[in-house]
């Protein structure tokens, strides 16, 4: 059965400073690797897609990490923002890269 | 990125009423559009898969006759929810992937809140 687990659930931190959230999957064909950020009521935003092949991929303050033989990824926020407040979202896909399965996501609220 | 739009953004529906929710893809040709339901604190659950054309392929337990979807044309596709009950009342969202975005990529629409009264 394919699965995404992602930790922690929720996570408040200072502004200012950095985290990192974990992401656990099986996933079998795997094709790659997703992270999303998803603000309160609205729909999900790409921040990274990787491969098997790569091992991080880095957009702005957002550096994603894989390991396709542990089948672990992380994401990792430098320097948080107020809006980086919001539930991030880890997904694994399969077959031609259109079959996704979800994490149950990271709820991060960053605060003043 | 590629844009993918929906409308309405939100809608109360009275119980027992049908409601229509258009998803576009305003910049690409969409091949294949997903319909995803999600719950508060909870994850997107996939609800349908369509292809441009043909049937919509449902989820397990997802009932298909009272999630109408069509897709006809590449840039559209539609949820129809019938017979709207209160346990209907979720943030349905919409994606697309296809001619632009390549076929190994989905692009998430903003969203649709349904409250059914």
């Amino acid at each position: 059965k394919n699965q995404v687990e992602q930790s922690p659930q929720s996570l408040i931190i200072l502004e200012g400073k950095n985290c990192t959230l974990q992401c656990n999957y099986t996933v079998s064909p795997f094709s790659n690797l997703r992270w999303y950020k998803q603000d309160t009521g609205r729909g999900p935003v790409s921040l990274t897609i990787m491969t098997f092949s790569e091992n991080t991929k880095s957009n702005g303050r957002y550096t994603a990490t894989l390991d396709a033989d542990t089948k672990q990824s992380s994401l990792h926020i430098t320097a948080s923002q107020l809006s980086d407040s919001a539930s991030y979202i880890c997904v694994a896909a399969n077959n031609a890269g259109n079959m996704l399965t979800f994490g149950g996501g990271t709820r991060l609220m960053v605060k003043p | 990125g590629a844009v993918v739009s929906q409308h309405p953004s939100r809608v109360i529906c009275k119980s027992g009423t049908s409601v229509k929710i258009e998803c576009r893809s305003l910049d690409f040709q969409a091949t294949t559009m997903f319909w995803y339901r999600q719950f508060p604190k909870q994850s997107l659950m996939l609800m349908a898969t369509s292809n441009e054309g043909s049937k919509a392929t449902y989820e397990q337990g997802v009932e298909k006759d009272k999630f109408l979807i069509n897709h006809a044309s590449l840039t559209l596709s539609t949820l129809t929810v019938t017979s709207a009950h209160p346990e209907d009342s979720s943030f349905y969202i919409c994606s697309a992937s296809g001619t632009r975005s390549g076929t190994d990529t989905q692009y998430f629409g903003p969203g649709t809140r349904l409250t059914v009264l």
